[in-house]
Parts: C-alpha cells; structure tokens; sequence
C-alpha cells in the first residue's frame, strides 16, 4: 500500500480555516485519496475522498495537487466540534477493501 | 443514517477465556471489517467478511478468528484470551453498490477490551 505522510499535530482557532496536509508521493494512478477523522471515544468517520479533481462537501473540502503527491483537507470554518484525528489514507481503484490507517493528525481547536 | 452497533463499550475478560464480540449493521452492507486500535499503532486490520459464510484475513489475524452466519452480524472471537490482546476493537461495514473502491467504510463505536 502507498504511504502517506501527516503532521503528528496541529492547533487552530475556532471559527478559522484549518489546512490539514498530507504527502503521497508513492502514489499510483489508481489510488483514490480519502480522509477519514476520529473524534474522541468514537470509531473513525468518512470525511471526504477524490481522485484527481477537487471535492466538495458539507463537511470539507479536498484539494488535490495537480501531480497527485499530495494534498489538503480544508474546514472552511473550524469548530470545537471539528477536534479530532484526520487519517489521510490511499485506497487502490482496482477493488481493494481495507482501509489502511496511519498515525494521522491530531488537531487541536483553540475557543 | 448507517448504523453499526457492537455489543459492549467496555469489556473486561481474564487470561485464557473465551471472548465474543457482536457487531451488527442495519444497512444491508455485503462487507463488514474488524479492526484493533492500539497507541502508537494506528488501527490495524484483523478480518474482513465481503458476504455471508465468507472470510479473509486482514494483517493481524492471530489469535483471533471470525464468523458470519447472517449478513448483518460479524462476530470476533478470541478462543484464549491474552494480555496482549487488551486493545480497542472497532467493527466496521461498507456497501458494493456502485464503485468498490469509492466504498465508505461506517464504524461502530468500539469495544475497549481489557484482559487481565
């Protein structure tokens, strides 16, 4: 499986945008980009995944670098609901299952 | 909403028992996964099932083995408990409809098991 890279942590403020980077630079062309977040005593939550295009939805957005090496989740507009793990993880198109978790990042937001 | 529920939050076993743990999902979802959660391991993948009857191994299958008898229960069993096997276990599901590798995978909420 390709490996991402992540920052162990960041901090933000509530009510500002958050940039959560994260480098795969062993890419395949196959590989789809998905972020997973566990907040605390709750098992991980989709958040968003794209391929090559930048996504959208309710929750964030997903910035995608035009070479595929990396890319960046987005909160618009952070909580203190928004604190908690984010997992950058790549998943092979051609069928594979399991989701393979890294250390992720754990982000802290300041009131 | 998908739900995935597991049978207990908190789980407290000794050396050399048996231990079940349930999961079941309510969204009719072909594949159902479970995972252990341990600190500075990241979750790691024990078993997946992608039907009924149907099982894999995942990175860490040992000691630990799996049944799906009915397609919304999946059931971990450690046959001997040890102390090493003292860990968070999450269960999760995800559906074949449409593009597999798109699947979002739902997870409950996690057993914290402690052996003694």
């Amino acid at each position: 499986d390709a490996k991402t890279t992540q920052p162990n942590s960041m901090e933000s403020n509530e009510e500002e945008p958050v940039h959560l980077p994260c480098n795969h630079s062993t890419i395949s062309g196959t590989d789809y980009i998905h972020w997973y977040r566990q907040l605390p005593s709750q098992g991980p939550e989709y958040v968003i995944h794209g391929l090559t295009s930048n996504v959208n939805n309710r929750m964030a957005s997903l910035a995608i670098a035009e070479d595929r090496k990396s890319s960046t989740l987005i909160l618009h507009r952070a909580t203190l609901r928004d604190a908690a793990v984010y997992y950058c993880i790549l998943r092979d198109g051609r069928g594979a299952q399991k989701l393979v978790f890294g250390q992720g990042t754990r982000l802290t937001i300041n009131p | 909403d998908v739900k995935v529920t597991q049978s207990s939050r908190y789980l407290v076993k000794r050396t050399g028992e048996k231990v079940f743990l349930e999961c079941v999902q309510d969204m009719d979802h072909e594949n159902m996964f479970w995972y252990r959660q341990d600190p500075g391991l990241g979750l790691r993948l024990i078993y997946f099932s992608y039907d009924v009857k149907m099982k894999e191994k995942g990175d860490i299958p040992e000691g630990y083995s799996v049944s799906r008898e009915k397609k919304e229960r999946f059931s971990l069993i450690l046959e001997s408990a040890s102390t090493n096997q003292t860990s968070m276990y999450l269960c999760a599901s995800s559906s074949d409809a449409g593009t597999g590798f798109t699947d979002t995978q739902y997870f409950g909420p996690g057993t914290r098991l402690t052996v003694l």
